[in-house]
């Protein structure tokens, strides 16, 4: 079974760009969640989807967003980019059971670099 | 007070050690813990997990869950330098969220 793929694997942006990042899931997933990976702050939540609808949200500001397409397959976008976004971002996913996610599958990551 | 705590190391051992892993939370209501390895430049990869208390072995590794002290550990048996990585405890905060300790990075030494 073809695990989680993330594309691009890197990226650099310039402040003030946006940008999108896409998740494909392990098939037959239908969870999709978004974490930012930095050195200072480690692996933080930033959102979840579940049949097109988020599901649950982290603590970071609105320029972050997201979506899940009809067949799980994700998007993030991020815009107004700041230096601070400079992250390794990961899409996990998951086959939920009720409202656990426990078991989730990470991809290799798109490692974002702001300038 | 953070929901997770994990002790960042760096952990040195020389091949063949028992290493030991260990992370506190705060939360006594958290059913889920898990434990995840990264190793550089990848995403981390699903060990093991665990729900409640008690232990679970795969292979040479043990993962273990206390929640009267709400203390979680994960044994290594026999270490090899391919167990060199950084390992990350988590356990499920809200519903799929899930809420990761600092990583513990370890290194095994031929």
């Amino acid at each position: 079974k073809a695990g989680v793929t993330q594309t691009p694997r890197y990226l650099i942006k310039t402040r003030g760009q946006q940008v999108t990042l896409s998740c494909s899931p392990i098939s037959g997933h239908r969870s999709v969640s978004w974490y930012q990976q930095t050195p200072g702050q480690g692996l933080q939540f930033l959102f979840e989807y579940f049949s097109e609808t988020q599901r649950n949200k982290g603590n970071f500001p609105g320029r972050f967003s997201g979506r899940q397409f009809s067949n799980s397959r994700s998007e993030m976008n991020v815009s107004t980019l700041e230096l601070g976004d400079s992250a390794l971002y990961l899409c996990a996913s998951s086959s939920p059971k009720g409202a656990s996610s426990y078991e989730q599958y990470f991809g290799p990551g798109t490692r974002l670099t702001v300038t | 007070q953070k929901e997770v705590e994990q002790d960042p190391g760096p952990l040195s051992v020389p091949e063949g050690a028992i290493v030991s892993l260990n992370c506190t939370y705060s939360n006594s209501a958290f059913q889920y813990f898990m434990w995840y390895r990264q190793y550089s430049r990848k995403g981390p990869e699903l060990l093991m997990y665990t729900y409640s208390s008690g232990n679970k072995e795969d292979g040479r590794f043990t993962a273990q869950v206390d929640k009267s002290s709400k203390y979680i550990s994960l044994f290594i048996r026999d270490s090899q330098p391919s167990d060199s990585a950084t390992y990350l405890c988590a356990t499920e905060t809200s519903g799929s969220r899930l809420t990761f300790g600092e990583g513990t990075q370890l290194t095994v030494n031929p």
